[in-house]
């Protein structure tokens, strides 16, 4: 069964702080992976990874994926209170051409 | 350029009951996607439409369907509701794929 795999849960970091969230996945016919940020309601797409090795930025922000080892991290440098939010994985399949999301990982920055 | 717009934002039901909720794309997008978001589940995919079709469609039962008007605007039903549908409904535009989807505020259902 296809599956997504986000850790930590939760992280609770202070502000300054450098993090890293991981993405683990196990999707048949992988086409591409997909990062978001929750905060109140909807979802905010930050990145979209389809080829290993290559890190995608974004100011503090970056993102790289490893498609030999099925994962992804992202990281957070100098994290501030604004990026208290849920970070949401998503794995996109060919095959069906379904959408997979992780459980997500609730992060809260102390000021 | 305005956002995706869902509505209603809140609703409750009993079970039994039917919903119908919609959604308004941004402008020029013709791909809308739906979730339910669920503390235990997470975000989970409905289905998604495109021109007026759908596309293709995640593991729920047949009481969840939608449609898509030519203007892209879409709207979800879900008949029969069951206590297990409350959650947060989530309807996502893009161009014309997944790539970099947009989300709605989300409506939030209480099946009671």
């Amino acid at each position: 069964e296809d599956k997504v795999v986000q850790s930590p849960l939760s992280l609770v970091v202070h502000e300054g702080d450098t993090v890293t969230l991981n993405c683990s996945y196990e999707v048949t016919n992988f086409r591409s992976l997909l990062w978001y940020k929750q905060e109140k309601k909807a979802p905010t797409f930050l990145f979209m990874l389809t080829s290993s090795g290559i890190e995608k930025k974004s100011g503090r922000l970056s993102s790289i994926l490893d498609k030999k080892e099925l994962f992804s991290i992202l990281n957070i440098t100098a994290t501030q209170t604004g990026d208290s939010a849920i970070y949401l994985c998503a794995v996109e399949a060919n095959r069906d051409d379904k959408i997979i999301f992780g459980k997500g990982t609730r992060l809260h920055i102390l000021p | 350029k305005a956002g995706v717009t869902q509505t209603p934002r809140y609703l409750i039901k009993t079970r039994g009951q039917q919903v119908t909720l919609s959604c308004s794309p941004i402008s020029g997008h013709r791909s809308v996607s739906w979730y339910q978001q669920t503390p235990g589940q997470g975000l989970q995919f409905l289905f998604e439409y495109f021109s007026e079709t759908q596309r293709n469609k995640g593991n729920f039962p047949g009481r969840f369907s939608g449609r898509q008007f030519s203007n892209s605007r879409s709207e979800m039903n879900v008949s029969t509701l069951e206590l297990g549908d409350s959650a947060l409904y989530l309807c996502a535009s893009s161009l014309e794929n997944r790539i970099e989807q947009y989300f709605g505020p989300g409506t939030r259902l209480t099946v009671t």
